[in-house]
């Protein structure tokens, strides 16, 4: 199984619309929890923290259940810019000092006219 | 704004060359990342180092090895490079975990 598993989309939504990505992960040892974005032929850019109350910035909201293990990213009112592939990601403890954060292979999104 | 640079944007290289890739960032960030990024694989873990002169392995380094002399540069070697090694390589930094991390514009890689 792998560690953090996403549906890699595509999505094609229209704009305006509604579209909701989740993430599942596998150590429930994993302590924190992020969005990211990625544009075609670049780097990923930090989107969103995940917080266990529940967090939204602006037409995003991230929810997060430990008891499920499930991370979610909701994008209202969606825009053509929004179009990238959105990368769940997971911070975790990797040795006694050292941690590393897991990335799932990421959900492509296309909005469209 | 944390920046993490990336000596090149572009690489070819031919097979059996030591390949250097360097990342340095200005933040004083304590931890320093080296990720692959192949289609359908997402970003996968090479090697990374929470302090100067430490490193530790990550899900796949093998072919690969790392230098960490100071704390703002973190570089990954390729010993002798393989065609399985054309990539993009991406390097992050990071400090407290509820940041995150920042990524250089990444390194492709290609070994022909």
């Amino acid at each position: 199984r792998k560690e953090v598993e996403q549906d890699p989309g595509p999505f094609n939504v229209p704009e305006g619309a509604t579209v909701a990505f989740n993430c599942t992960y596998s150590n429930s040892a994993s302590q924190s929890f992020f969005w990211y974005r990625q544009d075609c032929r670049k780097e990923p850019k930090l989107l969103m923290s995940v917080y266990s109350s529940g967090n939204e910035d602006g037409r995003f909201t991230a929810q997060l259940n430990r008891a499920s293990q499930y991370i979610s990213l909701l994008i209202r009112d969606s825009k053509l810019s929004d179009s990238a592939t959105y990368l769940c990601v997971v911070w975790e403890s990797y040795t006694g000092t050292a941690s590393k954060l897991t990335f799932g292979t990421g959900t492509r999104l296309q909005v469209t006219l | 704004d944390v920046k993490v640079t990336q000596s090149s944007r572009y690489l070819v290289k031919r097979t059996g060359e030591k390949v250097f890739l360097e990342c340095v960032q200005d933040m004083d960030h304590e931890n320093m990342f080296w990720y692959r990024q192949d289609p359908g694989l997402g970003l996968r873990l090479i090697y990374f180092s929470y302090d100067v002169k430490m490193k530790e392995k990550g899900d796949i380094p093998e072919g690969y090895s790392v230098s960490r002399e100071k704390k703002e540069r973190f570089s990954l070697i390729l010993e002798s490079a393989s065609t399985n090694q054309t990539s993009m390589y991406l390097c992050a930094s990071g400090g407290q975990e509820i940041y995150g991390y920042t990524f250089g514009s990444g390194t492709r890689l290609t070994v022909v």
